[in-house]
């Protein structure tokens, strides 16, 4: 069984500064994926970034960066240069192998911008 | 950009109807998918699909849910007598392949409202 723990329901991080939202993850799978979802408040689920269980290094994607440390099996989100619109509800979530291919979430982060 | 789409983006109808829910996936995807989120509570797997069948199926998808893909480019979420519960926010996904590093692309999603 996998498991995703967010441990932050709420975040709060003044514009143009960085911030961390923390995901930790259990997993007995060998090779596995870990992903970022941000749902704004009108609902949708957009994707930001992914991190495969054998890259060696993190991911980066623009103003997304990844932290992942295997041995502490967590996969933080750093977002650099918080913006208004960043505010939003993420979501950490891992696929493992085997026949499932579900993504599993996290109970989600609250983040807000503060102007 | 190809996106996923949903419809109806609101669907509101009295416990003990049935409900037929639509997406069109991302057109050369091969994996489907549905999730539903409680509002407030994270994202849960519902049910995957491919090659024409259900891959993948959470307790959550019982008999009162079947999926279909009818034609080409819809895939489609009954459910045949809503109960009270069933209120929630519904979300197909689709995928180009199953490995666990391919991400799922959500569509903007469904929000059922069950009276």
């Amino acid at each position: 069984a996998q498991k995703i723990t967010q441990t932050q329901p709420g975040m709060f991080v003044q514009e143009k500064e960085a911030v961390t939202l923390d995901c930790t993850y259990d997993t007995s799978d060998p090779s596995y994926g870990l992903f970022w979802y941000k749902q704004p408040s009108s609902g949708e689920m957009i994707f930001l970034i992914y991190q495969g269980s054998y890259d060696q290094q993190n991911a980066t994607e623009g103003r997304y960066s990844l932290n992942f440390q295997k041995a502490r099996k967590s996969a933080n989100l750093v977002i650099s240069a918080s913006q208004l619109g960043d505010s939003a509800m993420y979501f950490c979530a891992m696929r493992g192998t085997g026949s499932a291919r579900q993504l599993t979430f996290g109970s989600g982060t609250q983040l807000t911008v503060l102007p | 950009e190809p996106e996923v789409t949903q419809t109806p983006s609101h669907q509101v109808t009295q416990m003990g109807q049935e409900v037929i829910l639509r997406c069109v996936p991302i057109s050369n995807h091969l994996y489907f998918y549905w999730y539903r989120q409680i509002l407030g509570q994270k994202v849960e797997f519902l049910v995957s699909f491919y090659n024409n069948e259900i891959s993948e199926k959470s307790e959550i998808f019982d008999d009162q849910f079947s999926v279909e893909r009818p034609d080409g480019s819809n895939f489609t979420l009954k459910i045949r007598s809503t109960k009270l519960e069933d209120s929630a926010m519904y979300f197909c996904a689709s995928s180009s392949r199953g490995g666990i590093y391919n991400e799922q692309f959500f569509g903007p999603g469904t929000r059922l409202t069950v009276l």
